[in-house]
């Protein structure tokens, strides 16, 4: 029972463009979502959340955008660099689950020079 | 400023050995949490406590695996007899307290069944 899914293993894109990662969710009992990013070898680091309360929030070159309706969020990277190729995973936690992250699969971005 | 302070970085058990790892949170975090990530999964929660208390396990496979967070000294993952299928990066996270996004991971610990 995946509650979190990113459906793209892995993501190719062109140094300077857009890369834009997935993921979808089922329960909607869900209210805080984040993004982290996993390099090999270490753990994962936070890279930008967004509560339920919002449709977009923007840090930078990275923008999370949430469609509650869709139960679906996304992750932009624009311009793409390519020391931003590494796993994205995304995750989501729910009031009354306390303190629980439910993570998905994880996308492989690869950005090329 | 250390992060959260995973060790060992790889640990290799044979079948039927014991096997702890350890995680000492970031300095002023009271709250600990372990993952687990198969190979090619994401990772999946296993067992959240604080200080002396375990607050949510439901993680945990119901044998063989147990968590501990003393009041003095690091959080302690231990899984008995360990099988093959234990193999896995194993990430240990602090929080200051409350909600997920103060999460801090550390680097993990990569047991390897042999």
């Amino acid at each position: 029972d995946q509650q979190v899914k990113q459906n793209s293993p892995s993501l190719s894109v062109q140094e300077g463009r857009i890369s834009i990662l997935n993921c979808d969710y089922t329960n909607s009992m869900f209210d805080y979502f984040l993004w982290y990013k996993k390099y090999p070898a270490e753990g994962p680091t936070f890279l930008i959340s967004i509560s339920s309360i919002k449709d977009k929030n923007e840090d930078g070159r990275f923008t999370v955008f949430l469609n509650k309706s869709a139960k679906h969020l996304s992750l932009h990277i624009v311009p793409s660099q390519p020391g931003d190729s590494a796993v994205y995973f995304c995750a989501a936690s729910a009031r009354n689950a306390g303190n629980m992250l439910t993570f998905g699969g994880g996308t492989r971005l690869m950005v090329k020079p | 400023n250390a992060g959260v302070m995973q060790n060992p970085r790889h640990l290799v058990r044979r079948r039927g050995q014991e096997a702890r790892l350890r995680c000492s949170p970031m300095k002023g975090h009271s709250h600990v949490y372990w993952y687990r990530q198969l190979p090619e999964e994401g990772l999946k929660f296993m067992v959240y406590l604080q200080k002396e208390n375990i607050i949510d396990e439901s993680g945990m496979p119901k044998e063989r695996f147990s968590a501990e967070f003393p009041k003095e000294g690091p959080s302690i993952l231990r899984i008995q007899q360990v099988v093959r299928g234990d193999s896995a990066a194993y990430f240990c996270a602090s929080s200051p307290a409350g909600l997920g996004y103060g999460y801090t991971f550390g680097s993990g610990t990569r047991l390897t069944v042999v």
